[in-house]
């Protein structure tokens, strides 16, 4: 148990629609991260927020958004669905004390399935 | 730019048999971090390693070895005695301030220990 917690396990909706996908990290650690895994694309990176704040952006869609709450948890959500936003949705959290370059522990993620 | 390679897409093995796992970079950076992730049928990455450059120490965690080479740009992953659990696909990926510390990944190596 890595101790980044991930709600829902699945979700299955249809094209068009919203979903927010939440996680709650590590008990210490304010840095969140949110990655997607599709077949096709392997892990990409999405975001990151650090202790509210947006750290960093990777290949996230318009379409997608994300925010960090005074009490850490982060919630990632995804609108306008399309067939191909089916994937697998990690969080994971890291220790702010390894500057970035620490070892991130993951969620067991979301999987969406949008039909 | 920074790059990770994973040659070996899948690799089967019989179970009792050593095996390892292939992993090349590519950074500019002097100083940069090195990881091996495991995820397993059940989805959830798990962390494995973090290596920085600076230490070319091999390391041993019972089954598990690693051999860091600068030389070759290589951080190989070796399992001794494979067994069935440790069936999963692993992933090696790289940080350092030329990815502003996001984690690139390699496209991961799907292992499968045959009974």
């Amino acid at each position: 148990d890595s101790g980044v917690t991930q709600t829902p396990k699945h979700l299955i909706t249809a094209t068009g629609q919203r979903v927010t996908l939440r996680c709650s990290p590590r008990s210490g650690d304010l840095s969140v991260y949110w990655y997607q895994q599709s077949l096709d694309q392997g892990l990409q990176f999405l975001i990151q927020y650090y202790n509210g704040e947006e750290r960093a952006k990777g290949n996230i869609l318009e379409r997608f958004s994300a925010q960090q709450f005074p009490d850490l948890h982060s919630e990632l959500n995804l609108s306008s669905l399309e067939l191909g936003d089916s994937a697998l949705y990690f969080c994971a959290s890291s220790v702010p004390a390894q500057g970035g370059a620490g070892e991130l522990f993951f969620g067991e993620g979301s999987r969406l399935t949008v039909l | 730019a920074q790059k990770v390679t994973q040659a070996q897409t899948e690799i089967s093995v019989v179970e009792k048999e050593d095996v390892t796992l292939d992993c090349v970079y590519e950074t500019r950076d002097t100083t940069y971090y090195l990881f091996w992730y495991k995820q397993p049928p059940s989805g959830e990455l798990v962390f494995l390693i973090r290596r920085n450059s600076f230490d070319e120490q091999n390391e041993i965690s019972g089954r598990y070895s690693w051999n860091f080479q600068k030389s070759t740009s290589s951080f190989n992953f070796t399992i001794t005695a494979s067994q069935v659990v440790d069936s999963a696909v692993y992933f090696c990926a790289l940080t350092s301030s030329d990815s502003n510390y996001q984690l690139i990944w390699g496209a991961g190596t799907k292992l499968i220990i045959k009974p």
